[in-house]
């Protein structure tokens, strides 16, 4: 599975959009972008996931770039609640079970 | 529908002592993970069991063994604790290769 990179760290305002990038030059062409965040200490939870077409859904939008290699997570009106580690992982969706968790951006929604 | 439920929730052991961690998911998915989590870093994936009767080793699997009891429940044993196996333990549930759902985790420290 590619590698990924993230910023540690961002700030948002409240009702801001939060928009949190992510680095993945060696990611092959059958391999997607998944999101998952964690609130604390609570288990991860799935936002959402793309190939190369831009998604969304009620919880976020994914904006993945033309050549594939770095994409955005949009959340269009942060809330505090969203003050949560980001991680954005790529991996194959077919034949591995497996998910590489890097360290993720450490998000924090400022009112 | 309670999701994935895990089982203790905190445990301390000391060194040597043995335990198992319990997990149970009521969304009838075929596939079961076991992570670990600890201070600051994202997670490992230890094993996993992409269907009923099936195991797999992850990323770290030295020192635990596992139990795929049954379509709904993947137990986690570590047979003799070190101070190194502190940390949180999350176990995942997804239909295949699908996203993953998380449990609220067990945290455990070894003396």
């Amino acid at each position: 599975d590619a590698k990924t990179t993230q910023p540690p760290s961002m700030d948002c305002a409240e009702g801001r959009a939060a928009n949190l990038p992510c680095n993945h030059s060696t990611i092959s062409g059958n391999e997607y972008v998944y999101w998952y965040r964690q609130i604390h200490s609570q288990g991860p939870q799935y936002i959402i996931h793309g190939l190369k077409n831009n998604e969304t859904n009620e919880m976020a939008s994914l904006i993945i770039t033309e050549d594939r290699k770095s994409s955005t997570l949009i959340l269009p009106h942060a809330t505090l609640r969203d003050t949560a580690v980001y991680y954005c992982i790529v991996r194959v969706i077919s034949g591995t079970y497996k998910y590489i968790f890097g360290t993720g951006t450490r998000l924090k929604v400022l009112a | 529908n309670a999701g994935v439920t895990q089982t203790p929730k905190f445990q301390v052991l000391k060194t040597g002592q043995s335990m198992t961690l319990q997990c149970a998911q009521d969304m009838n998915h075929n596939s079961m993970y076991w992570y670990r989590q600890d201070p600051g870093m994202g997670l490992r994936l230890i094993y996993y069991s992409a269907s009923e009767g099936t195991t797999d080793k992850g990323e770290v699997p030295n020192g635990y063994n596992v139990s795929r009891l049954n379509k709904r429940e993947f137990s986690l044993r570590l047979e003799s604790a070190a101070p190194s196996q502190t940390s949180v333990y999350f176990c995942a549930s997804s239909e295949a290769v699908d996203e993953q759902y998380f449990g609220p985790g067990t945290r455990l420290t070894v003396t």
